[in-house]
């Protein structure tokens, strides 16, 4: 069955350090992207892309930075600068312009920062 | 940027209960998404509606663009409805296919 995988599930993050989450899709899909989720709140887009090696910052790209060296792939780093990294993380993918029924999610990431 | 307001924030509900769920947005869009996310973070594409009406199952929606807002209605309520929704657009304006998602319903639907 076509899907988006993100791995892993669960993160711990020591202060310093960069985590990188990994996030495969096999829809054929020629955008990506990574949402972040806090604690009741909605998704805001941390980056996104549309073709292989082009993406786009998104609201909150700091700290953040992001790689598409493959189409079915989309890893997001998040950096030391990242102050408050504490998150749920969603990735997705789409068709190019995002329009349609295909907007995909993966079943996310939740990174803790001990 | 666009404003995405959904309301209400909190609904509780007895099995069986019909429900009108409301997203309002302050700019046009070509583009607008309704999801439903489980209480195990999963998000699931309902509808892609940024204008007209679809029926689903017991779930509806109507998005009315020229007035700015999207109703999302859901009959017969079950346990497995119980969740968050919410709504995401597309500015016209938008390059991509980036969303720009409202706070979202807060949805229990109790036995």
């Amino acid at each position: 069955d076509g899907g988006i995988t993100q791995s892993p599930k669960y993160l711990f993050r020591k202060e310093g350090q960069n985590v990188t989450l990994s996030c495969e899709q096999n829809l054929n899909h020629d955008a990506m992207y990574w949402y972040r989720q806090d604690p009741g709140q909605g998704l805001r887009l941390i980056y996104y892309s549309q073709i292989v090696n082009d993406f786009q910052k998104g609201d909150i790209a700091e700290g953040y930075s992001v790689s598409r060296e493959k189409k079915e792939s989309f890893p997001l780093t998040v950096t030391s600068a990242q102050k408050n990294p504490t998150a749920f993380y969603l990735c997705a993918s789409s068709t190019f312009s995002g329009t349609g029924s295909g907007y995909t999610f993966g079943s996310g990431t939740r990174l803790t920062v001990v | 940027g666009i404003q995405v307001e959904q309301s209400p924030p909190d609904l509780i509900l007895q099995e069986g209960a019909n429900s009108t769920l409301r997203c309002n947005f302050s700019d046009s869009v070509n583009n607008l998404q309704w999801f439903h996310q489980n209480p195990w973070g999963q998000l699931i594409n309902l509808f892609y509606i940024p204008s007209g009406t679809k029926q689903n199952g017991r779930l509806s929606a109507t998005t009315v663009a020229t007035e700015r807002y999207s109703l999302l209605y859901i009959s017969s309520s079950q346990t497995t409805d119980s969740g968050v929704y919410f709504c995401a657009v597309g500015p016209i304006y938008n390059q991509g296919g980036k969303l720009i998602f409202g706070q979202g319903t807060e949805l229990s639907v109790k036995p």
